[in-house]
């Protein structure tokens, strides 16, 4: 069974950081595109970035709000991607998704609070 | 950057209704586009990849078309449970946007 489970969620003050995480089993994850999605509050789903896999270079994209501030990665030997976030913003509050596109898979989402 | 833009950003359709949202990417995208379903509570459900190849275990009543800027996703008898928001996405390149979804209701 495929499973993605996301971790690392929490409340954290403007300009923090938090590094989330998301274990996946059940597929091949090495050879796995993932992708980080996030929805907040009353809002739709807003694409974060992407990581290839490492045969496919192992790359990153990001959506402009979050370049140069979150840093997405991976740990094949763990089946674990992560995205680390810095320089928080109180509009960086959302649930926060890990997926795999091509498959459909998704997480169940970690909430991520920015506040003071 | 491609914009994706849906419509219409809601709609409210009676049971048994043929019922359309259309996206449109700023720019060409080929057939690059994936299709998803949102309904509250839910984690979101791909339905189309490659614009038009339909899911495993997704109802044949939900079909989806288009290629380059403009696309669709038809469903073609609406059934209480298909109440959710809709939203395309562009794969094509990044940023890999999606739209702003579509809410259908039921009337």
């Amino acid at each position: 069974e495929v499973q993605l489970v996301e971790s690392g969620g929490g409340l954290v003050k403007p300009g923090g950081s938090l590094r989330l995480s998301c274990a996946a089993s059940g597929f091949t994850f090495s050879n796995a595109w993932m992708t980080w999605v996030r929805q907040a509050p009353g809002k739709g789903l807003e694409w974060v970035g992407l990581i290839k896999s490492r045969t496919d270079g192992g790359t990153t994209d990001y959506a402009a709000p979050v370049k140069g501030r979150f840093t997405i990665s991976r740990d094949d030997s763990r089946n674990t991607v992560y995205l680390e976030m810095h320089s928080l913003k109180t509009e960086d509050t959302a649930v926060y998704y890990c997926m795999n596109l091509y498959f459909g898979y998704w997480g169940l989402g970690t909430v991520v609070t920015v506040s003071s | 950057d491609i914009q994706m833009t849906q419509s219409p950003s809601s709609l409210s359709a009676s049971v048994g209704d043929r019922v359309t949202i259309t996206c449109r990417a700023s720019q060409g995208i080929s057939n690059n586009l994936a299709w998803f379903q949102h309904t509250p509570g839910k984690v979101p459900k791909l339905l189309f990849f490659a614009a038009s190849t339909l899911q495993s275990g997704v109802p044949s009543r939900f079909s989806g078309s288009g290629s380059g800027t403009d696309f669709t996703l038809t469903i073609s008898s609406l059934q209480p449970e298909d109440v959710a928001t809709y939203y395309c996405q562009n794969y094509n390149s990044a940023p890999r946007t999606f739209g702003q979804g579509t809410k259908v209701e039921i009337k």
